[in-house]
């Protein structure tokens, strides 16, 4: 068990829904990275956030965004799903917000679009 | 940004065998990472290895920063070490995004 929790472990929706995937840190991890796991695009860094405060954004579609609450967890919103949206999401967290710091992983939202 | 690369992309093992698992990088990284994904989908932590070697139990990692690769070794496979390998790296001027290579798919069999 790595301290990171996710929610909900599965999700079935319908295009065009929108839906909110939870994520809550390490305790004293300051720092929520997203990623998405599909079979065609691999593993993919979406975007991170340290201590409310967005950092760093990779391949996000402007339908997706997250952010970061004051008690640290953290949600990433999908909206207009498509098939292709259709992964596994899973949040990271670490201490820090640079390089240097371990990312530790959560169990994944398994997000079905039909 | 940076190009992370696995080899083999497939393996298959007898239980008991070695192996040893390659990741090479594009860029110079301050961060590297080795990960187990399960048949249930979690990726599990197996090393943080920037630099250096480091073991843990049957498991050992050894990460040649100056020449851009990394490599697993797994001794006296067991069947429950079946899963993908992915190795991930951070380049130093790109935060700490994690890019992840291909992975490896092992199966050990009994």
């Amino acid at each position: 068990d790595s301290g990171v929790t996710q929610t909900p472990k599965h999700l079935i929706t319908a295009t065009g829904q929108r839906v909110t995937l939870r994520c809550s840190p390490r305790s004293g991890d300051l720092s929520v990275y997203w990623y998405q796991q599909s079979l065609d695009q691999g593993l993919q860094f979406l975007i991170q956030y340290y201590n409310g405060e967005e950092r760093a954004k990779g391949n996000i579609l402007e339908r997706f965004s997250a952010q970061q609450f004051p008690d640290l967890h953290s949600e990433l919103n999908l909206s207009s799903l498509e098939l292709g949206d259709s992964a596994l999401y899973f949040c990271a967290s670490s201490r820090g917000q640079g390089a240097g710091y371990e990312q530790y992983f959560g169990p994944g939202t398994r997000l079905t679009v039909t | 940004g940076i190009q992370v690369e696995q080899s083999p992309p497939d393996l298959i093992l007898q239980e008991g065998a070695n192996s040893t698992l390659r990741c090479n990088f594009s860029d110079s990284v301050n961060n590297l990472q080795w990960f187990h994904q399960n048949p249930w989908g979690q990726l599990i932590n197996l090393f943080y290895i920037p630099s250096g070697t480091k073991q843990n139990g049957r498991l050992s990692a050894t990460t040649v920063a100056t020449e851009r690769y990394s490599l697993l070794y797994i001794s006296s496979s067991q069947t429950t070490d079946s899963g993908v390998y992915f190795c991930a790296a951070t380049s130093v001027d790109a935060g700490n995004m994690l890019t992840f290579g291909g992975g490896t798919r092992l199966m050990v069999k009994p």
